[in-house]
């Protein structure tokens, strides 16, 4: 158990629909990243929030959007949803940016897009 | 652009031989790089790690080798055992002049062990 608590595990929506997916990081964790992994696909980075802030970018889609929360948990709100979004969702976590490079990653959360 | 390269979708070995896994990279900038093993419905989990100013880093069955100059890191499991099959990801972070602490990870080397 990483400590990562990431929900729901799975969503099954339709194109055109906007779903929203939640992670908590581990206690005293600052920093929250999130990955996407299609199939047979890396991991591919989103985008990185530290201490509520956006803090990196990576080729996350217009129509995806992110925040993190006071208590530091995050949100990840995919839009407009095509059958292509359809993948495994990470979430990870890290006391702070650059620590020990190690980041602690959630169970994911699969996004079925019919 | 992949940033992070494994070239070998999958590895089968048999129990108890050595398990090579490969990587290679093109950010010079890279400065940690990481394996990460991943179970089916599992998020990945960290293994071994190795900072750019070491060539090797050990931990048990697992060791990681880098070679700066060719952009090559290599994860050794000796012995392997049917538990280490798994999908294997290699990662890297340019922890030095980022700040950000992301890591960039490559396609994943899907290892069979074989009892």
């Amino acid at each position: 158990d990483s400590g990562v608590t990431q929900t729901p595990k799975h969503l099954i929506t339709a194109t055109g629909q906007r779903v929203t997916l939640r992670c908590s990081p581990r206690s005293g964790d600052l920093s929250v990243y999130w990955y996407q992994q299609s199939l047979d696909q890396g991991l591919q980075f989103l985008i990185q929030y530290y201490n509520g802030e956006e803090r990196a970018k990576g080729n996350i889609l217009e129509r995806f959007s992110a925040q993190q929360f006071p208590d530091l948990h995050s949100e990840l709100n995919l839009s407009s949803l095509e059958l292509g979004d359809s993948a495994l969702y990470f979430c990870a976590s890290s006391v702070q940016p650059g620590a020990t490079g190690e980041l602690f990653f959630g169970e994911g959360s699969r996004l079925t897009v019919l | 652009d992949q940033q992070v390269k494994q070239n070998s979708p999958s590895l089968s070995v048999q129990e108890g031989r050595i398990s090579i896994l490969n990587c290679d990279y093109t950010n010079s900038m890279f400065d940690y790089f990481l394996w990460y093993k991943k179970y089916p419905a599992e998020g990945p989990t960290f293994l071994i790690s190795i900072s750019s100013i070491k060539d090797k880093n050990e931990d048990g069955r697992f060791t990681v080798f880098l070679n700066k100059s060719a952009k090559h890191l290599s994860l050794h499991i000796v012995p392997s055992q049917p538990g280490d099959s798994a999908v294997y990801f290699c990662a890297a972070s340019d922890l030095g002049s980022s700040n950000t602490g992301k890591l960039i990870f490559g396609q994943g080397t899907t290892l069979q062990v074989k009892p």
